[in-house]
């Protein structure tokens, strides 16, 4: 099994610019969500899903959006990057009631 | 709301010497607690968690936590740490409905000196 897969590994981007952060695993979890970690913060949460059509706003929403067509997919979308957007973010699933499996990251600069 | 502290933001020792991170965390109601080990360039991996029961939980690999819900602690130790545990350490809470929407920690960031 893959797992939580997160595609690209490094982005670099201009601040306006646009971009979808991939997120897809295989083990058919319900519950997916999206995490940013900066330094000396630990990890906040973005956004998350309890299923397929279902999504909610976590600890720091703005200038994210997300949706779940599917049960395998957890897109990430900055419509309008901002220097403070640059960090790593990680996509995490589980079953319910279940810790978490999270991707390897994607590192993300904004200049 | 939940929240959670780690005291220390580094924590450098020597090969085989014991370690203690420390983790506090505070919630009005009852929640899970969760150590997840994060290793360079790498994602989050679960080291242990503590749902109910016994209050001592161990790892695979000789680390454990003791849940201690009068001083809401939940500190993580290993009595002989090697070069390989070298990593950032992350505390985190859930409630016990909806325990994936977890509450972080800052991390600690353990460095093993030879």
């Amino acid at each position: 099994n893959a797992g939580v897969t997160q595609t690209p590994k490094f982005q670099v981007l201009k601040t306006g610019q646009s971009m979808t952060l991939q997120c897809a695993q295989d083990m058919n979890h319900e519950y997916m969500s999206w995490y940013r970690q900066d330094p000396g913060m630990g990890l906040r949460l973005i956004h998350y899903s309890v299923g397929a059509g279902i999504t909610d706003q976590g600890e720091v929403p703005n200038g994210y959006n997300v949706s779940r067509s599917t049960t395998e997919d957890f897109p990430l979308r900055l419509l309008s990057a901002a220097p403070s957007q640059t960090s790593v973010y990680f996509c995490a699933s589980s079953p319910f009631d279940s810790p978490l499996h999270f991707g390897n990251g994607t590192r993300l600069t904004v200049t | 709301a939940q929240s959670v502290t780690q005291l220390d933001s580094q924590v450098p020792v020597f090969e085989e010497a014991p370690v203690e991170l420390r983790c506090n965390y505070s919630s009005s109601v009852s929640v899970y607690l969760f150590w997840y080990v994060q290793y360079p360039n790498q994602g989050l991996q679960l080291l242990l968690k503590y749902l109910s029961g016994s209050t001592l939980v161990e790892s695979i690999n000789g680390f454990e936590a003791e849940f201690n819900k009068s001083q809401t602690s939940f500190h993580l130790r290993k009595p002989s740490v090697h070069i390989s545990d070298t990593a950032e350490y992350f505390c985190a809470v859930g409630l016990i409905q909806g325990a994936q929407k977890l509450v972080f920690g800052q991390g600690t960031r353990l460095t093993i000196n030879p």
